[in-house]
């Protein structure tokens, strides 16, 4: 079993739809639970962390963490064309400064 | 003003060439990685460095090898590439280890013929 499975979609939605995506980790001492972006032919960019269960909101994104089910989720409300990107999750745990990614969701956002 | 600036953007080489990848990262952060992101986007942690101490030594082969010359720097050195080493090398930096933000570089993309 992977550390985080991710599904690598592809998704396509339109504009202005609510997206969610998912992922599952295995390792309970994860600690830290990230989103990054990735633009096409770019690096990856964080784009929000939290830390234990519960919502954290920025903007249009929500980040959600169930420690207890080991899930992890991203929504998007008002999706934009400029959203389209590979959506990455990651995971940090404490003691080996290693960050796990999941395989990434491409997402396709259609004006 | 780049953040993390890696060189060269695309390297295109024959098989059983030595290549290396160059880092560099004006934050002024402790902590340094390379990643290895495979055609299907699986983004993989491979090497990094804290204070020009390896602390992370994934299960590469040993043809990878690391070098960290000051906190700012991190080259990648690849000896008789193979077909499969063809990917986009990123390199990243954090303020330090424990950080979940790291920044990414643009990435180089390697060709092996």
């Amino acid at each position: 079993q992977k550390e985080v499975e991710q599904d690598p979609g592809p998704l396509s939605v339109p504009e202005g739809a609510i997206v969610s995506l998912n992922c599952t980790y295995s390792n309970s001492a994860f600690q830290y639970f990230m989103w990054y972006r990735q633009y096409s032919r770019k690096g990856p960019e964080l784009l929000m962390y939290t830390y234990s269960s519960g919502n954290k909101e920025d903007g249009r994104f929500t980040a959600q963490v169930d420690k207890s089910s080991k899930y992890i989720s991203l929504f998007i409300r008002d999706s934009q064309p400029s959203d389209s990107a590979t959506y990455l999750c990651a995971t940090l745990g404490r003691s080996n400064y290693k960050l796990t990614f999941g395989k990434g969701t491409l997402l396709t956002v259609n004006p | 003003d780049t953040a993390v600036s890696q060189t060269p953007k695309y390297l295109v080489t024959q098989m059983g060439n030595d290549k290396s990848i160059k880092c560099e990262q004006n934050l002024g952060h402790d902590t340094m990685y390379w990643y290895k992101q495979d055609s299907k986007k699986f983004l993989k942690i491979m090497f990094s460095y804290n204070n020009k101490e390896l602390i992370i030594n994934e299960t590469v082969p040993n043809r990878f090898s690391p070098k960290s010359p000051d906190k700012a720097h991190l080259n990648l050195h690849i000896n008789s590439l193979e077909l499969g080493d063809s990917a986009v090398y990123f390199c990243a930096s954090s303020q330090d280890p424990n950080k979940e933000t790291q920044y990414f570089g643009p990435g180089t993309r390697l060709l092996v013929l």
